[in-house]
């Protein structure tokens, strides 16, 4: 079957650094990507990656190895209004979007 | 402004009756989805649609129906035969290939049926 594995829920400080992870196990790949969703709101398109390597949009990257089929978002400067839920979702061989359960990240002062 | 609107936000209904979700967009985009969302779990695809007078079943299909008689409108149809229909639902749309672009999401609609 189909799989993506994210942490439940995740705490950090505000102001510092935080990584949340997604590994997958798919009928093949075309792309990951992250979104980011507040409680009670729509997702919102956070990054798209394709091919390895790290991409880097403000303060927040995000990492793909295909190879390892894993994948992490890194938040840097964290702020109160990062308190958020994130969604891992790949892009399987038929295009199909698979969706992970999604990370709670909870920022504390 | 561009985008998705879903209405109404929360939605209460008692069990055995139909009720339709309304989803609109104007992004001129031609591909729409349905979502349901439980807690601690990923979005699962109820029904998606690449062109007007067209849609597929997702993977969770059974007690709901769709339609998409115009490209700007979707809606969801929750019937009866939904056994468990308390969830919380998205409605999204892109510009092509269900899983090939980024999805741009309504605000959701939260439906409880007691």
């Amino acid at each position: 079957g189909q799989n993506i594995d994210q942490p439940t829920e995740m705490t950090a400080t505000e102001g510092a650094i935080v990584q949340i992870n997604c590994t997958y196990q798919t009928s093949g790949f075309n792309g990951l990507f992250w979104y980011q969703q507040h409680a009670g709101e729509a997702p919102t398109f956070l990054s798209y990656n394709v091919l390895d390597g790290l991409e880097e949009k403000g303060r927040f990257s995000s990492f793909l190895s295909r190879s390892k089929g894993y994948s992490y978002l890194l938040l840097k400067e964290l702020q109160m209004k990062d308190s958020a839920s994130y969604l891992c979702a790949v892009v399987d061989s038929n295009y199909q979007l698979i969706w992970g359960a999604g990370t709670k990240l909870i920022i504390k002062p | 402004d561009g985008g998705i609107t879903q209405s109404p936000k929360y939605l209460f209904r008692k069990e055995g009756q139909n009720v339709t979700l309304s989803c609109e967009q104007n992004l001129n985009h031609d591909a729409m989805y349905w979502y349901r969302q439980d807690p601690g779990q990923g979005l699962r695809l109820i029904y998606y649609s690449q062109i007007v007078n067209d849609f597929q079943k997702g993977d969770i299909a059974e007690g709901y129906s769709v339609s998409r008689e115009k490209k700007e409108s979707f809606p969801l149809t929750v019937t009866s035969a939904q056994k468990n229909p308390t969830a919380f639902y998205l409605c999204a749309s892109s510009n092509g290939e269900r899983g090939a672009y980024e999805q741009y999401f309504g605000p959701g609609t939260r439906l409880t049926v007691t």
